[in-house]
């Protein structure tokens, strides 16, 4: 079936230092890749994407790499700071259609 | 600006009942997607509505239903709830004209009970 990503895990870094946050997805055939952050109570927001024409792409004190060799995508944060702290998901567009495969999501807390 | 707005923002329903979520667009957005979230997983893809029709299905029985409205704000529609229903339901919407996500509401949290 379709899937990106796996069961929810939790990644605890120190307030200050570097997270990175992998997701593997499943759909070769995908051109487009969204990385989300959910808090509670709210929707995804949108925090940076990358096409399948590229490798990396960087945002503010954010970075997403993509290796479609082995369907292997990460989030970069740089100086990970409380506000941080949230669920991550991964989405993919496969090619030709109108929507996205979320995987379950990574669940980033931040250490003070 | 107001961004993707959610009507109701939690409900609660008994089995068999038929439930209607509403969702209007960012302002300038024209396409709405709809998508389930179940407790402890990632957003799943019900439907997309453009131009009032629905465009794309993702793996959802027929008892979910949905419309669209000449001012892109849009309804899903549940019969028949299961117990399985319950989740919480996302609207998003985006602009046909500029490629790129989608800008989400928070949801209406649905409880069938």
């Amino acid at each position: 079936g379709e899937s990106v990503g796996l069961h929810l895990p939790t990644l605890s870094v120190q307030e200050g230092d570097n997270s990175i946050i992998n997701c593997a997805y499943s759909n070769s055939a995908s051109d487009y890749f969204i990385w989300y952050k959910q808090e509670s109570g709210k929707g995804p927001q949108f925090i940076i994407d990358i096409r399948s024409n590229m490798d990396k792409r960087q945002g503010q004190r954010v970075t997403v790499l993509l290796n479609k060799t082995v369907k292997h995508l990460s989030l970069q944060i740089a100086a990970t700071q409380p506000g941080d702290s949230a669920v991550y998901f991964c989405a993919e567009k496969p090619t030709g259609t109108y929507k996205y495969i979320f995987g379950t999501g990574t669940r980033l807390k931040v250490l003070a | 600006d107001a961004g993707v707005t959610q009507s109701p923002t939690h409900l609660i329903k008994t089995r068999g009942q038929q439930v209607t979520l509403r969702c209007s667009p960012k302002s300038g957005h024209d396409t709405v997607s709809w998508y389930q979230q179940a407790l402890g997983q990632g957003p799943q893809f019900i439907f997309q509505y453009y131009e009032e029709e629905e465009r794309q299905r993702g793996n959802f029985p027929d008892r979910f239903s949905g419309h669209q409205f000449p001012n892109y704000s849009s309804e899903l529609n549940v019969n028949a709830l299961l117990l399985g229903d319950s989740a919480l339901y996302l609207c998003a919407s985006s602009s046909s004209q500029i490629r790129g996500g989608y800008t989400f509401g928070s949801g209406t949290r649905l409880t069938v009970v």
